[in-house]
């Protein structure tokens, strides 16, 4: 049963524009959430995170917005270059617990 | 720092041979993660280490897999016999000690296996 999902497989962008890339997730326990990037032929990469204490947390160009009732996290990236391009994964933690649960992944492919 | 070192980069092996998988965490990290990645299920955990010692397995899919942490610098992810389901990207992972807000895994660069 899969906890935490990435219903869309695959996002293609115009470089310049929005991405908006959207998460899931079923468990009301989960209390920390974050991104990770992942180019092809490496291991995942942390992009960001941000506690369920919060609703919004930014980083340049990257943000993640969290909607506690509707169990939903987005990440949003402006203006998306093609550096961007890669899989992204949400991941969310129960709190006092190290162990993450990933999503399914979604491919961004950025247009130039 | 090298970053967690993941070996071989590739294996390739028939169905029913023994894979062994290697993973040399970062130097002062005392979580050791092994997580596989396929399309359908994205990264699952298969099993974590924290000083050493095994805390959650229960990713394991199968009595077919086994891991272990003789010591701080050192795990492997055992599959025996192995089936062409198992074919996937294998990750390992470390983070440091950080309490209840440590929020990074740091990942090697991943197994892929393909089973035949």
């Amino acid at each position: 049963d899969q906890q935490v999902k990435q219903n869309s497989p695959s996002l293609s962008v115009q470089e310049g524009r929005i991405s908006i890339l959207n998460c899931d997730y079923t468990n009301s326990m989960f209390d920390y959430f974050l991104w990770y990037k992942k180019y092809p032929a490496e291991g995942p990469t942390f992009l960001i995170s941000i506690s369920s204490i919060k609703d919004k947390n930014e980083d340049g160009r990257f943000t993640v917005f969290l909607n506690k009732s509707a169990k939903h996290l987005s990440l949003h990236i402006v203006p998306s270059q093609p550096g961007d391009s890669a899989v992204y994964f949400c991941a969310t933690r129960n709190f006092g617990n190290e162990k993450l649960t990933f999503g399914t992944g979604t491919r961004l492919t950025i247009i130039p | 720092d090298a970053g967690v070192i993941q070996s071989p980069r590739h294996e390739v092996t028939e169905m029913g041979q023994e894979v062994t998988l290697r993973c040399k965490p970062i130097s002062g990290h005392d979580y050791l993660f092994w997580y596989r990645q396929t399309m359908m299920r994205g990264l699952e955990l298969l099993i974590y280490f924290n000083n050493n010692v095994p805390i959650d397995d229960s990713g394991m899919p199968e009595d077919r897999f086994s891991a272990k942490m003789p010591n701080a610098s050192f795990s492997t992810l055992k599959i025996q016999p192995s089936e062409p389901r198992d074919s996937a990207v294998y990750f390992c992972a470390s983070s440091p000690p950080g309490g209840l807000f440590n929020e990074k895994l740091f990942f090697g660069s991943g197994t892929q296996l393909s089973v035949l």
